[in-house]
């Protein structure tokens, strides 16, 4: 069964300085896709990033990006340029590609310091 | 209105109450998705429902009943719950065949007392 793991349940970054949030996986399939979730304070769950696993270059969106090191089984985000608004709960997510399951972590929480 | 919607956003009911969560999505997506949020635990799956039909139940137990009456609109039956099954209950959607990134509602918080 696959797994996914945040070994950091809480992390602080400086405003405008940069963070990057761990996330590590566990599968045997060769097919799938993985997401980095934003959970603000507000709750409403919040697509932050996706990555293919058939695609080798990092994605990237504004002030997000992931190393994705498929053969570590890693997909770390790196938000760049904090601001206080990324202040919340993120959510690393597998997804098979055979089955369509999403799998979440166990989150990490975000604080923005001013 | 857009993407997913929920109501009630928050509900307290009794044990011996039977109540109701509405999902609906705008966004013309073909699957739809109930997840529980605890408190320190990772987000579980529910149910899926892939054109109106349920395509998983995740071992939940009886007292939560799901329905799908079109591809927009996902319900929650609850009866008989219990405190344990206080929570934020989450919904969401996705276009299987497609980008398949599921996109979520605001969640309601249930309380049992």
């Amino acid at each position: 069964a696959q797994t996914v793991t945040q070994s950091q349940p809480e992390m602080s970054v400086q405003e405008a300085e940069t963070v990057t949030l761990s996330c590590t996986y566990d599968t045997s399939e060769s097919d799938y896709y993985l997401f980095w979730y934003k959970q603000p304070p507000s709750r409403q769950m919040i697509l932050v990033i996706r990555q293919e696993a058939y695609k080798q270059q990092n994605a990237t969106e504004n002030r997000f990006s992931v190393n994705f090191q498929k053969a570590a089984k890693s997909f770390s985000l790196k938000i760049s340029d904090s601001q206080l608004g990324d202040a919340a709960m993120y959510f690393c997510a597998y997804r098979s590609g055979n089955t369509g399951k999403l799998i979440f972590g166990q989150g990490t929480t975000l604080q923005v310091k001013p | 209105e857009t993407g997913v919607t929920q109501t009630p956003r928050h509900l307290v009911m009794g044990m011996t109450n039977k109540k109701s969560l509405k999902c609906e999505q705008h966004l013309g997506h073909n699957a739809m998705y109930w997840y529980k949020q605890s408190a320190k635990k990772p987000l579980e799956l529910m149910f899926v429902y892939n054109f109106k039909e349920q395509t998983e139940n995740n071992s939940v137990p009886s007292r939560f009943s799901p329905e799908c009456p079109n591809s927009s609109h996902l319900f929650l039956h609850l009866h008989t719950l219990q405190p344990e099954d206080s929570a934020l209950y989450l919904c969401a959607s996705s276009q299987e065949g497609g980008l398949e990134t599921q996109y979520f509602g605001p969640g309601t918080r249930l309380l049992v007392l």
